[in-house]
């Protein structure tokens, strides 16, 4: 069965302190790994496509990679603006996004 | 000018009721999704179109009726309404090419509350 796990479920972090989030998915034939960022009250916003091993993305602070098994997103340097809900998403077929539980970030002052 | 747009923002009705969600997407997609968001953040699939036709229904109970009367349009129509239902809903589209898909836009969220 697809299925996608998120780790840890909830992270605080001091400004500055770089951390990285873990996302893990089972699927039959990845066609595409996505992150989202979304905040409270706002639909998930989207960060980042990674399609094959050994891909890399990056934007400002962040930076996602991907291996055969599993996706990495890294923060460097967190300011408080960073702090949000990071979602995982795999595409299970042509017509299907399957989400994780997603790792709520704080980074405090 | 928003991409993915979803009325209402907020919905409170009591048990038993019916009622709509609209949704509407300027970005040429031709594939639209609806997905519920749980008390814990879980974003579930519902409902998948592409080019107004039902491709994926996630074994919703047919309370739930989606309707697509064109590419741009994807409304949520619920039948008899319980206090399970409550949740956010969320509306998203995105493009196909070749079995792959673009990345989802997703709208702002319908916040269904059953009372």
């Amino acid at each position: 069965e697809d299925q996608v796990t998120q780790s840890p479920e909830a992270l605080r972090l001091q400004e500055g302190e770089s951390s990285s989030l873990n996302c893990s998915y089972t699927v039959s034939g990845l066609r595409g790994l996505f992150w989202y960022r979304q905040d409270p009250g706002k639909g998930p916003e989207f960060l980042f496509t990674l399609y094959s091993a050994g891909e890399e993305k990056e934007k400002e602070r962040l930076k996602a990679t991907l291996t055969k098994k599993e996706s990495f997103l890294h923060i460097t340097a967190p300011k408080p603006e960073d702090s949000a809900t990071y979602l995982c998403a795999v595409q299970a077929g042509t017509y299907k996004y399957i989400f994780g539980t997603g790792t709520r970030l704080k980074v405090l002052a | 000018d928003t991409a993915v747009s979803q009325t209402p923002k907020y919905l409170v009705t009591q048990m038993g009721n019916d009622k709509s969600i609209k949704c509407e997407q300027n970005l040429g997609h031709d594939t639209m999704y609806w997905y519920k968001q749980d008390s814990k953040k879980f974003l579930k699939i519902m409902f998948s179109y592409n080019n107004k036709e039902l491709i994926i229904n996630e074994t919703v109970p047919n309370r739930f009726s989606p309707k697509s009367p064109d590419k741009a349009h994807l409304n949520l129509h619920i039948n008899s309404l319980e206090l399970g239902d409550s949740a956010v809903y969320f509306c998203a589209s995105s493009q196909g090419w070749d079995g792959m898909n673009t990345e989802a836009f997703f709208g702002q969220g319908t916040r269904l509350t059953v009372v």
